[in-house]
């Protein structure tokens, strides 16, 4: 089945710099990979996501890239805000199993007034 | 648009008693999961259904937890009995279930279970 690793398991950053997270999969049959944002006991959030079909997307100052050949994709937030400060989930999930995600072990996110 | 709605939002139970958990999915959407997360994991899927069926269930400790989607749209997951690791968020999610690839899924608030 499906793996998904997840990169750093925390990340602090100074207010209006940049944060990368990074996910590797190991299934190469996985062809969606959305991102979620969950902020202390609230529920997770989709942020951003991304198909097998095309290699970037972006809105505003989130953008995440994929690497199908490497079988990685990764988090840009750029001009971070202390509201951004929570942890970040990555999945992976593809039609050989229907609409199941496997989830990373997320990435928390400190953005640093 | 109402997101996925769960109840009771925290639970603390006795080790061994029942607990059960209830969740209400976006209107109009097929799919809906349940899942456990554990403090500082990623959500990990206990049962999918699709409309009234559960089609994916093989996460789900058959022993002591079961799930029903009567009619297709609410759904209840229940513990019975439950145990000290049991302690965690059990996250409702829903997704349209459009049969074409996977969907967004959105994720209700959670219920938070603590087992004394």
């Amino acid at each position: 089945g499906e793996n998904v690793e997840q990169h750093p398991s925390t990340l602090s950053v100074q207010e209006g710099d940049s944060a990368v997270i990074k996910c590797t999969y190991s299934d190469s049959a996985s062809n969606y990979f959305p991102w979620y944002k969950q902020e202390l006991g609230k529920r997770p959030q989709l942020i951003i996501d991304i198909r097998s079909n095309v290699g970037e997307k972006k809105d505003q100052r989130i953008a995440v890239t994929l690497n199908k050949t490497a079988k990685h994709f990764s988090l840009h937030i750029t001009e971070t805000q202390p509201e951004d400060s929570a942890v970040y989930f990555c999945a992976a999930a593809d039609d050989n199993y229907g609409q199941n995600f496997v989830f990373g072990p997320g990435t928390r996110l400190s953005v640093l007034p | 648009e109402a997101g996925v709605v769960q109840s009771p939002r925290y639970k603390i139970i006795e080790k061994k008693q029942p607990v059960a958990f209830w969740c209400n999915p976006i209107s109009g959407h097929n799919t809906l999961y349940w899942y456990l997360q554990n403090l500082g994991q990623g959500p990990e899927l206990l049962i999918r259904y699709e409309n009234e069926e559960a089609v994916d269930d093989s996460q789900l400790p058959k022993d002591r937890f079961s799930a029903e989607r009567l009619k297709g749209v609410d759904s209840t997951l229940k513990i019975q009995p439950a145990e000290l690791g049991d302690s965690a968020v059990y996250l409702c999610a829903s997704s349209p279930g459009t049969g074409v690839g996977p969907d967004t899924q959105y994720f209700g608030p959670g219920t938070r279970l603590t087992v004394l």
